[in-house]
């Protein structure tokens, strides 16, 4: 079945340090989107990437379809950087229009 | 604020009761989704309706029932759940299918 798999499913880091967190996927996509939850549950959307870089302040992601892989780049990490990262993908011919989550990168920040 | 608004934020409810979660979105999309969220799961998708009309029932048993009365309006009507259907309940919106989906803050459920 469509899998997106995400690694690693933990990450702690200190204040300052930069971070890759992967997604692979299993079938070509045409949608991909990278989410952070805070610890309030609440899903903020970070990027719409089925292809290409995009850049947002200290945050970036490059998606390269042809070979099934996302990559969410953090730099300068700060505390308020930790929760976790999900990424999600839907797929054509897949009969749904919905999302396939990620089962997440847990990030810690340290101060 | 994302566009999205979920009501209730939390709810506590019996295994016999009858409630429902509504979910309202401002941003003039055609597609409404919902998602469960459950502890040490991923993100579950559950519904997916386009322009009004189910596209997606994504095998969630009977007691889940769903309606989309417009496209800015989505609810999930609850009956005779299970304490396993206790999770964090996501309704999403997007301007059609494939383009970028936008989440509720979500609806906290216990079943007791």
């Amino acid at each position: 079945g469509i899998q997106v798999e995400q690694s690693p499913p933990d990450l702690i880091l200190q204040e300052g340090a930069n971070s890759t967190l992967r997604c692979n996927f299993s079938d070509s996509v045409n949608n991909l989107q990278w989410f952070h939850q805070n610890p309030w549950g609440q899903l903020i959307n970070l990027f719409y990437i089925p292809s290409g870089t995009k850049q947002n302040g200290r945050l970036s992601a490059t998606t390269v379809a042809t070979e099934r892989y996302s990559l969410l780049y953090i730099s300068s990490s700060q505390t308020t950087d930790s929760g976790v990262y999900f990424c999600a993908a839907s797929f054509p011919g897949g009969g749904a229009d919905g999302l396939t989550f990620g089962k997440g990168t847990h990030l810690i920040i340290q101060p | 604020e994302t566009g999205v608004t979920q009501t209730p934020r939390h709810l506590v409810m019996g295994m016999t009761n009858k409630k429902s979660l509504k979910c309202e979105q401002h941003l003039g999309h055609n597609a409404m989704y919902w998602y469960k969220q459950s502890a040490k799961k991923p993100l579950e998708l559950m519904f997916v309706y386009n322009f009004k009309e189910q596209t997606e029932n994504n095998s969630v048993p009977s007691r889940f029932s769903p309606e989309c009365p417009n496209s800015s309006h989505l609810f999930l009507h609850l009956h005779t759940l299970q304490p396993e259907d206790s999770a964090l309940y996501l309704c999403a919106s997007s301007l059609i299918a494939n383009q970028p989906q936008h989440f509720g803050d979500g609806t906290r459920l216990s079943i007791l």
